[in-house]
């Protein structure tokens, strides 16, 4: 069965430090990757994805995340956090049902302390 | 360019009674997902639809069904509620049904149960 397990529940940063959020899947097929956004009171809005090629795959807003088939790892990486990027994230994979939906994990709670 | 709208915001139904939530997709998009998201969980696959038929299916009882209207919008209905069924509903939609992993999401409805 697929699986989306992200260990960070709550992440708490100062302004300027980097950011990596953890990111570890379970899929039998091919993979198609994502992360989403949830600003407070807003959307959830895609960040990044990745469906093949370069396993580095960068985003809005000075995100990247890295794919690494070897270790089912897809994590979420900014150098330097700003307060705005206070936020809930979410990694998704392709779904299995048939139907081309995204499966998701349970969601890391960033905040940034300006 | 108009995007996911969802209707009520908020609402609140008793164990037992039905409920239909709405969503009109992007403009331009025909592919229409709805997913269930619980206090603290990430957003749960329900169903798609594409050209007015079901594409597909998550883990969910039949007594939750949808609709898909020509124009695209789309709706969501449950039946005979239970307090578990509390939750933010977002609905997501997709260029089309090959594209359907770039998702754009609506502002969700959140449903009480009581």
């Amino acid at each position: 069965a697929q699986s989306v397990s992200q260990h960070n529940h709550h992440v708490i940063l100062s302004e300027a430090a980097s950011l990596e959020l953890g990111c570890n899947y379970s899929y039998g097929g091919t993979v198609n990757l994502f992360w989403y956004v949830q600003y407070p009171g807003q959307h959830l809005q895609l960040l990044l994805k990745y469906f093949s090629g370069d396993p580095l795959v960068k985003g809005i807003k000075g995100f990247e995340a890295e794919f690494i088939k070897s270790k089912f790892s897809f994590n979420l990486r900014k150098p330097s956090v700003q307060w705005s990027d206070t936020a809930e994230y979410f990694c998704a994979v392709n779904g299995e049902t048939g139907a081309n939906n995204l499966f998701f994990g349970t969601g890391t709670r960033l905040t940034v302390i300006p | 360019e108009t995007g996911v709208t969802q209707s009520p915001t908020h609402l609140i139904k008793t164990r037992g009674q039905q409920v239909t939530l709405r969503c009109s997709s992007q403009s331009g998009h025909n592919t229409v997902s709805w997913y269930q998201q619980a206090l603290g969980q990430g957003p749960q696959f329900i169903f798609q639809y594409y050209r007015e038929e079901e594409n597909g299916r998550g883990n969910f009882p039949p007594r939750f069904s949808g609709l898909q209207f020509p124009n695209y919008s789309s709706e969501l209905n449950v039946n005979a509620l239970e307090l578990d069924d509390s939750a933010l509903y977002l609905c997501a939609s997709s260029l089309s049904v090959t594209d359907s992993y770039e998702q754009y999401f609506g502002p969700g409805t959140r449903l009480t149960v009581t």
